[in-house]
């Protein structure tokens, strides 16, 4: 398989404990983004890298969200002291870095904050 | 601010029922729109990308097209396996060159047998 792969697919944990998600990209693809999606949403953006630098990210990412992409190969999004507005579907996408280029998406790592 | 708006929110159709989903987007300079299908608990699947007014593009039952300010979705003659959630999203010309991208909503499609 050479799409985008995301583990786990399934995140259940309390409230106040620390999760980490994994993203692994189509091989080649420079960029990868994550997203957050709330039920009956849209995903919405929360930051994205091109190799290994993170070039932006949005308000959405509080200072309990933090993001690695060591040797702009694979990717994790790090969640600290979770908080039951956590719960969310998170997403990896990347693409080959041209303009306005195809984003494929992973299929999701669900979490649920209790 | 990016903005994108899908219409309706739910579509219930028979199978065969043709139908359109809207999209409506402002957008400071579109450079592109961009089209996914999302099943339940599934991460989205890409469509269709459309860069300028007037384009339009076709996949089997499903055909898109742009203008300046929206972009529909037609489906012809659907089927039940067409069910799923449809989402539109821009990627705008601003001051970076990278790919974010703003999502509407979604439209939920159920095709009845």
């Amino acid at each position: 398989d050479t799409g985008v792969s995301q583990d786990p697919r399934h995140k259940i944990t309390k409230r106040g404990q620390n999760v980490t998600f994994r993203c692994d990209p189509i091989s080649e693809h420079n960029r990868l983004y994550w997203y957050r999606q709330t039920l009956g949403q849209g995903p919405e953006f929360l930051t994205y890298f091109q190799n290994e630098a993170q070039l932006e990210k949005s308000r959405l990412l509080s200072d309990r969200f933090s993001a690695e992409r060591p040797k702009g190969s694979f990717s994790t999004l790090e969640i600290q002291r979770t908080e039951q507005g956590d719960s969310a579907m998170y997403l990896c996408a990347t693409d080959k870095g041209s303009l306005s280029d195809t984003q494929y998406f992973g299929p999701g790592t669900r979490l649920t904050v209790l | 601010e990016d903005q994108v708006t899908q219409s309706p929110e739910a579509l219930r159709l028979q199978e065969g029922e043709s139908s359109s989903l809207n999209c409506s987007y402002t957008v400071s300079g579109l450079r592109g729109l961009f089209w996914y299908r999302q099943d339940p608990g599934k991460g989205p699947e890409f469509l269709f990308t459309l860069y300028s007014a007037g384009e339009e593009k076709e996949k089997e039952r499903l055909k898109a097209t742009l203008t300046k300010k929206e972009s529909f979705l037609h489906i012809t003659a659907p089927k039940p396996e067409d069910s799923a959630t449809y989402l539109c999203a821009v990627h705008h010309a601003g001051g970076t060159s990278y790919g974010k991208l703003t999502f509407g909503q979604g439209t939920i499609l159920t095709v009845h047998p």
